[in-house]
């Protein structure tokens, strides 16, 4: 297993503005996913993107893959103060069980 | 549908007790991760079952940990002889394949 790292650790905004949100890991991966965890919550899922997949649109977020500066980025749109949350990505390498390693999270506050 | 229950939402314990954590998978699904995390840190990978069988536990503390996910009932992570580095927020999730399901987690707090 392998850990993403989220960059940066913290980032405030104003409603309205873009947030954008990196992750970065180590060796080669089955797919990447990112989660986001209000406070005192469970994680939620929001988006998955496989190895061969270059970006993936939901709603209000993008998410990009480069597999050969081993990154991904998470883009909010138009963010609202209830965006507010701790986001996080997960690695899976594969090659058995399955088994997703998270990163300490990039916590993003949207100020109304 | 019902998502994945985790109880007690809350548990407090004092130093040389034990905890019983239980979680529920959501319906159809017969795999189950349990997670630690600490304030302002990541999850912390702890163990993975299917039912009756512990498919991976290289996250687990070698000692006073110990995790279930018998065939009927809830998967339990039980912590004996709890002590203060104990305190955190427990997480368990559930899933069929790729995506992971949470529950909304156990905050234990060892006194």
């Amino acid at each position: 297993s392998q850990q993403g790292e989220e960059d940066p650790q913290a980032l405030s905004i104003q409603e309205g503005e873009n947030a954008t949100m990196n992750c970065s890991y180590k060796t080669s991966i089955n797919n990447l996913q990112w989660y986001r965890q209000n406070s005192g919550r469970g994680l939620v899922h929001l988006i998955l993107i496989r190895s061969n997949e270059r970006e993936k649109h939901s709603g209000r977020l993008r998410v990009t893959l480069d597999t050969s500066k081993k990154s991904s980025s998470l883009l909010i749109t138009a963010s609202r103060a209830a965006d507010t949350a701790s986001y996080f990505c997960a690695t899976d390498a594969g090659g058995g069980s399955y088994i997703p390693t998270f990163g300490r999270g990039t916590s993003l506050i949207v100020h109304p | 549908n019902a998502g994945v229950m985790q109880n007690p939402r809350h548990l407090v314990r004092r130093r040389g007790q034990e905890a019983r954590l239980r979680c529920s998978p959501m319906k159809g699904h017969s795999h189950v991760y349990w997670y630690r995390q600490l304030p302002e840190e990541g999850l912390k990978f702890m163990v993975y079952l299917q039912k009756e069988n512990i498919i991976d536990e290289s996250g687990m503390p070698k000692e006073r940990f110990s995790a279930e996910f018998p065939k009927e009932g809830p998967s339990i992570l039980r912590i004996q002889q709890v002590v203060r580095g104990d305190s955190a927020a427990y997480f368990c999730a559930s899933s069929t394949q790729e995506t992971q399901y949470f529950g909304p987690g156990t905050r234990l707090l060892v006194l």
